[in-house]
């Protein structure tokens, strides 16, 4: 099957702090690109996705930038709190092939 | 409104046994991904269905297959299962095939010895 790395980096930040979740995608021609919240027992909630004809969008407490030149997308969180502690997840989606692909994810661990 | 609900929650079969697993989308949602999820590989696609059609599939074997009915809800069926079919079963809903925002349900997790 397709997937994107196998290790899973970790983030450990303590609460208060801001968080910032980095990504690389794949494919030059994906067009699409979502950030997913997974916590434990459950299945991947959305938080928030950017289309490629921007670089930035916010929403509440979190921030996604997106750099098409070198295929980088952060996950910003203001204010990390426990409740944020989750696996978050990147993915990418081509238009032609309209599939999401999945980022390894990254574990964030807030320390209260 | 109801968010995806899938079924059963937790199953555990035994090597060569087939398996089926059901899901139900967001009411008014007609399209139905399926994903499979493990530690090794991640978040892996595995199909698509849009109007009781395969619309998009994943590189997975044969052994995996499903369906969609006519009141949207889905089905996957593994056959033949193998120890590394092992996961947990995703289902993600949206509201149409050229929708973008898509959401999941809680998976199956299945175990396979």
């Amino acid at each position: 099957g397709e997937s994107v790395g196998l290790h899973l980096p970790t983030l450990s930040v303590q609460e208060g702090d801001n968080s910032i979740i980095n990504c690389a995608y794949s494919n030059s021609a994906s067009d699409y690109f979502i950030w997913y919240k997974q916590e434990s027992g459950k299945g991947p909630q959305f938080i928030i996705d950017i289309r490629s004809n921007m670089d930035k969008r916010q929403g509440q407490r979190v921030t996604v930038l997106l750099n098409k030149t070198v295929k980088h997308l952060s996950l910003q969180i203001a204010a990390t709190q426990p409740g944020d502690s989750a696996v978050y997840f990147c993915a990418e989606r081509e238009t032609s092939y309209d599939k999401v692909i999945f980022g390894p994810g990254t574990s964030l661990s807030v320390i209260p | 409104k109801a968010g995806v609900t899938q079924t059963p929650r937790y199953l555990i079969k035994t090597r060569g046994q087939q398996v089926t697993l059901s899901c139900s989308p967001i009411s008014g949602h007609r399209s139905v991904s399926w994903y499979q999820q493990t530690p090794g590989q991640g978040l892996q696609f595995l199909f698509e269905y849009f109007s009781e059609t395969q619309r998009n599939k994943g590189n997975f074997p044969g052994r995996f297959s499903g369906r969609q009915f006519s009141n949207s809800r889905s089905e996957m069926n593994v056959s033949t299962l193998e120890l590394g079919d092992s996961a947990l079963y995703l289902c993600a809903s949206k509201r149409s095939e050229r929708s973008y925002e898509q959401y999941f349900g809680p998976g199956t997790r299945l175990t396979v010895t």
